[in-house]
């Protein structure tokens, strides 16, 4: 496994519609976050999940976002009628178990262009 | 205030020479500081990672941390033009999610030929 797959890497999307992303973590890894950047800023943290269980979710995800992890594999990250604000680099990152101080590693992201 | 503070630069360093990268957190408490590098439209490669006070090396890089101070710092050495990028540090805080991260507006570095 050569690392955190995403997929698409570029998405363009007309304001109101719905678009689904995908993440592939490293195969051992059982913890994976979603994460969100703009443009001059650092990323942002949207949800996390340990194996198939959504444990958090950051008040910057908004009902419009939802995130699955079944089975805990690959997770998807929908965002419903999109908005302008919404353009941005969304990145996933998987860790693996530890006790503390666990390494994330980031796919190459996919970037959401809404118009 | 911002949990994650970086002085945003842009820092123009010199091939050869030495860049020095600072960030100040928060948290008295956090545990496990990173930093992370990233290209320009690329996605944030983990470079260094440092849980105790004190210096880590790792090539041409050595991040060090002061708890104490609340501050963590990356020095690059011999720098070449293709360290150029933007460098995001990043703190898992006391209390959070294992694992989360929360970050820096980054600094960005230029090193010229």
């Amino acid at each position: 496994d050569t690392g955190v797959s995403q997929n698409p890497r570029h998405k363009i999307t007309k304001r109101g519609q719905n678009v689904t992303f995908r993440c592939d973590p490293i195969s051992e890894h059982n913890r994976l976050y979603w994460y969100r950047q703009t443009l001059g800023q650092g990323p942002e943290f949207l949800t996390y999940f340990q194996n198939e269980a959504q444990l958090e979710k950051s008040r910057l995800l908004s009902d419009r976002f939802s995130a699955e992890r079944p089975k805990g594999s690959f997770s998807t990250l929908e965002i419903q009628r999109t908005e302008q604000g919404d353009s941005a680099m969304y990145l996933c990152a998987s860790s693996d178990k530890g006790q503390w101080g666990t390494e994330a590693f980031f796919g190459q992201g996919t970037r959401l262009t809404v118009v | 205030q911002k949990e994650v503070e970086q002085n945003s630069g842009p820092l123009s360093v010199p091939e050869g020479a030495i860049a020095s990268l600072n960030c100040t957190y928060s948290d008295r408490g956090s545990q496990s500081f990173f930093w992370y590098r990233q290209y320009s439209g690329k996605s944030p490669e983990l470079i260094m990672s440092i849980y105790s006070n004190g210096d880590k090396e790792d090539g041409r890089f050595t991040a060090q941390l002061n708890k104490a101070s609340q501050y963590v710092s990356l020095l690059i050495r011999d720098s070449q033009p293709s360290d150029s990028a933007t460098y995001l540090c990043a703190v898992n805080m006391r209390g959070s999610t294992l694992g989360r991260l929360y970050f820096g507006r980054g600094t960005q570095l230029t090193v010229w030929p």
